[in-house]
């Protein structure tokens, strides 16, 4: 069984770098599997960040692409996500999933990143 | 790329059905045959339900089902049990925009 844990500070100032990484068990990163990254402003629905595919192919959600850089650390096996220059509308609950082509059986729980000063 | 519409709501009876619709675009649900949708229970992580707009991954019971129809998907859930109470997102494959969410449907058991 896949499990996934996001983990990162929780707290992250304007115009800062907000880094997430998330911890893969069950599978090995280097899997014929899509890696992906999801948030949820307070409130809202839910938003697709970007994914990366195990032979290195990257696909970022356009209104984010300027911002975002999704990377994959096989010795560690996780993957991370990194949002430059944050504002308070990059506050939101950051999870990471993984699955097969267009679907994702597996989550991570979440982890809430706030940008505040 | 904008999110795709849901009931904010639906609610039924135990054993009861009920239907949440998930309208798009022909650039997203229209176009394609890769709709998700997800069952969430506040405080845990989201759970696969439905695949490639009717496929239902195993251990998933059979009393959920989807469909498509144009640019508005579905997911039914027949015999509602308490269980089946949570939120529920649909998910479109949207090519060059990656993918789209619903605004999600609250699913209460009465």
């Amino acid at each position: 069984q896949v499990q996934l844990q996001e983990s990162g500070p929780g707290l992250v100032k304007p115009s800062g770098t907000l880094t997430l990484t998330c911890a893969v068990s069950g599978d090995s990163i280097s899997s014929s599997n899509w890696w992906s990254w999801v948030r949820q402003p307070p409130g809202k629905g839910l938003e697709w960040i970007g994914e990366i595919y195990y032979r290195g192919l990257i696909n970022y959600n356009p209104s984010l692409k300027s911002r975002v850089t999704i990377s994959t650390d096989k010795s560690k096996n996780e993957f991370s996500l990194t949002v430059n220059s944050v504002t308070a509308a990059d506050t939101a609950v950051y999870r990471c999933a993984s699955g097969d082509f267009y679907q994702w059986p597996y989550w991570g729980q979440g982890t809430l990143v706030t940008v505040s000063s | 790329q904008s999110a795709l519409t849901q009931p904010r709501s639906v609610s039924g009876s135990p054993g009861q059905s009920v239907t949440i619709s998930c309208t798009g675009t022909s650039s997203d649900v229209g176009a394609y045959n890769y709709v998700s949708w997800y069952q969430h229970h506040p405080g845990k992580a989201p759970k696969l339900m439905i695949y490639d707009v009717s496929q239902r991954p195993s251990g998933v019971p059979d009393r959920f089902s989807g469909s498509k129809s144009g640019d508005t998907a579905s997911l039914t859930i027949s015999g509602l049990q308490v269980e089946d109470e949570a939120d529920y997102y649909c998910c479109s494959y949207a090519g060059m925009y990656g993918y789209v969410f619903g605004s999600e449907t609250r699913v209460t058991v009465l």
